[in-house]
Parts: structure tokens; sequence; C-alpha cells
């Protein structure tokens, strides 16, 4: 089946530094990927898009210069959290699919837990 | 307003009470509802996709199906190991965007 990593699983890191989650799929190339978070008994806030060579597409009220997102190959995407501060403590979750449209089946990640002190 | 509503919001049930799990969405331009699993700290899994009313997809225990309004999620004769988090999400347009939002999950456990 079609396996996606992400990497780190956990991170803690000081206010102000910068983060990058990688996420991969492993025995697929994954045309589009998708970056979640997940807050505590909520649910999955799509945060953005990101097509293989192309600009990530970002939901509203998602901040580009503090969420970037670079798709560097059709198995790998990575999100990197520039300046973090305590409230973008979160779970971040990847997800690929297959296909450009978010109808196709997504295979997720297993989630990067961030803990900003 | 755009909503995804699943209920309940937690469910215990003995293994082999068969129920059902409710999404239901007050959106237009529906393109896609979505149900996953999650187990704690885990990533979801993704188990169906239905496009239109009438429309219905089994996968083992499961079962879900999807009208107008609401979806559908039956788990019939459940086991110990369905226990997990069940998400719904949908997929529609709103403002000439494409959108996805998820439900906060139902939370399924059954005992032995």
């Amino acid at each position: 089946g079609a396996v996606v990593s992400q990497h780190p699983s956990r991170v803690i890191c000081k206010s102000g530094t910068s983060v990058k989650i990688e996420c991969r799929s492993l025995d697929f190339q994954a045309t589009t990927m998708f970056w979640y978070r997940q807050f505590p008994k909520q649910s999955l806030m799509l945060m953005a898009t990101s097509n293989e060579g192309s600009k990530a597409t970002y939901e509203q009220g998602v901040e580009k210069d503090k969420f970037l997102i670079n798709h560097a190959s059709l198995t790998l995407s990575t999100l990197t959290v520039t300046s973090a501060h305590p409230e973008d403590s979160s779970f971040y979750i990847c997800s690929a699919a297959l296909g450009q449209a978010i109808q196709e089946t997504q295979y997720f990640g297993p989630g990067t837990r961030l803990l900003v002190l | 307003e755009d909503q995804v509503t699943q209920s309940p919001e937690a469910l215990r049930l003995q293994e082999g009470e068969s129920s059902s799990l409710n999404c239901s969405y007050t959106v237009s331009g529906l393109r896609g509802l979505f149900w996953y699993r999650q187990d704690p700290g885990k990533g979801p899994e993704f188990l169906f996709t239905l496009y239109s009313a009438g429309e219905e997809k089994e996968k083992e225990r499961l079962k879900a199906t999807l009208t107008k309004k609401e979806s559908f999620l039956h788990i019939t004769a459940p086991k110990p190991e369905d226990s997990a988090t069940y998400l719904c999400a949908v997929q529609f347009y709103s403002g000439g965007y494409q959108k996805v939002t998820f439900g906060t999950g139902t939370k399924l456990q059954v005992i032995p």
C-alpha cells in the first residue's frame, strides 16, 4: 500500500527558531501533497496544497511567510515553520495523493508533534 | 455558513453491537465526502470517498452512505480493534475556491 513518512515525529524548539518537517511518499510518486495541523480534540485544518515544482496554494488565514512549503520532487515536500512561537505548537500532518484534486485518495503521514517553548 | 458536524462525539459499544456514526453537512457545491479513521497520535487512515447522494461503499465491517445532507458510517458487529476516532471531511466550492472541512470526529470505543 501507499506509505507516507514524516520526519521528525516529535520536535521541541525554543521560541524564535525555525523548524523543518519533511514529508515523503515512500513507494509512489505524489503529484500533490497536503499539509494539515490538528489541535487537541479538534478537527484537522488544511493549511496548504502543494504540487511538485510549483508554488503552494495556501488556505485563507494561513500565513505564507510563516509556513514555508517546498515540494522539490514527486516524493518530498517540506514544511518550515519560521520564527516559531508557542501558539504554533500543534500536530502537523501531511498527506500525499496521486492526482491533483483534493478528492483524490489521500494517504496520510504519521504526523509531527511540534512543541515550541 | 459551511459546516460539518459529527455525532455523537463519543460512542461506547459492546463487541458485536452494531451502530452508526453521523456526519451532517451544510455546504453547497459538494465535491466529495471522505471518511477516515485516526488512532491516537497518528495520521488519519483513508476509508471511503462518496461523491453523490445515494452512493454506498463497504469495507469489511464498515459501510458508508451519503444523502444530500448527511453521511452515515455503519459499523456491523464491531471488534475492539475498531476502536478509534472516525473523521469525516467534506470538499466543496465556496466563493470560487475549493475547500475542505473536517468534522471533529467520533471517538469510538469497542469493549470486549
